[in-house]
């Protein structure tokens, strides 16, 4: 079965650097996503992205982070100068159509800031 | 009132009993519902899509009240390999594809 994948599957950096989250889609699939999971809490929506462009961004989504697909098959996360409160685990999806779809999950990246 | 809301349990039951959960959620302009299930510190998984009409996937079975933004998930025959975190999920908007999680429901299911 096709699946999600994503790495690193653990990063660890220190506060202030800059990170690359990254993910490969289901080939098929045209509507991607970053959700985060900080440890103990509820997994929270981060942005949606179709077409080359972001569909919406949450409140968390603010402009130290950024999201690219710079080829047919990535899909990254960046941030660009990591707080200690970005210490969670990044989960990437993504799925084919809209409504009514269920998004396929990947196994997550567990961002630690030092 | 939350997003998505669910009792946190946990939900404590011996092999072969059956459990509900129930899930509210506050945007009565959401469409589509899912039950996904997360093991310890790992992704989501889809359970199942839930339909209006309320739809069975061997022992589970989901159903959807909208006039009452009600969710609920039955397991029956519980299995120790049951024992997860249940995710309620809502896509708050089909434009987008965004989902709110529910906090989720502990289910233990013991020998």
């Amino acid at each position: 079965e096709p699946e999600v994948t994503q790495t690193p599957s653990h990063q660890v950096t220190q506060m202030g650097q800059e990170v690359i989250l990254r993910c490969v889609p289901i080939s098929n699939h045209l509507y991607f996503y970053w959700y985060r999971q900080i440890l103990g809490q509820k997994v929270e929506f981060l942005v949606s992205f179709y077409n080359n462009e972001i569909s919406e961004k949450s409140e968390i989504f603010d402009d130290q982070f950024s999201v690219e697909r710079p080829d047919g098959s990535n899909f990254t996360l960046k941030i660009r100068s990591t707080k200690l409160e970005d210490s969670a685990m990044y989960f990437c999806a993504s799925s084919e159509y809209l409504s009514l779809q269920p998004q396929h999950f990947g196994d997550g990246t567990r961002l630690s800031i030092l | 009132r939350k997003e998505v809301e669910q009792d946190p349990g946990p939900f404590n039951v011996p092999e072969g009993a059956t459990v509900a959960f129930n899930c509210t959620y506050s945007n009565s302009a959401s469409q589509s519902f899912f039950w996904y299930r997360q093991d310890c510190r790992k992704e989501p998984k889809l359970l199942m899509s839930v339909y209006s009409s309320g739809n069975e996937d061997g022992r589970f079975t989901a159903q959807l009240n909208r006039a009452s933004q009600y969710i609920s998930l039955l397991i029956r025959d519980s299995k120790l390999s049951d024992s997860a975190t249940y995710l309620c999920v809502v896509m708050w908007s089909s434009n987008t594809g965004k989902l709110i999680f529910g906090q989720g429901t502990t289910l233990q299911v013991k020998p």
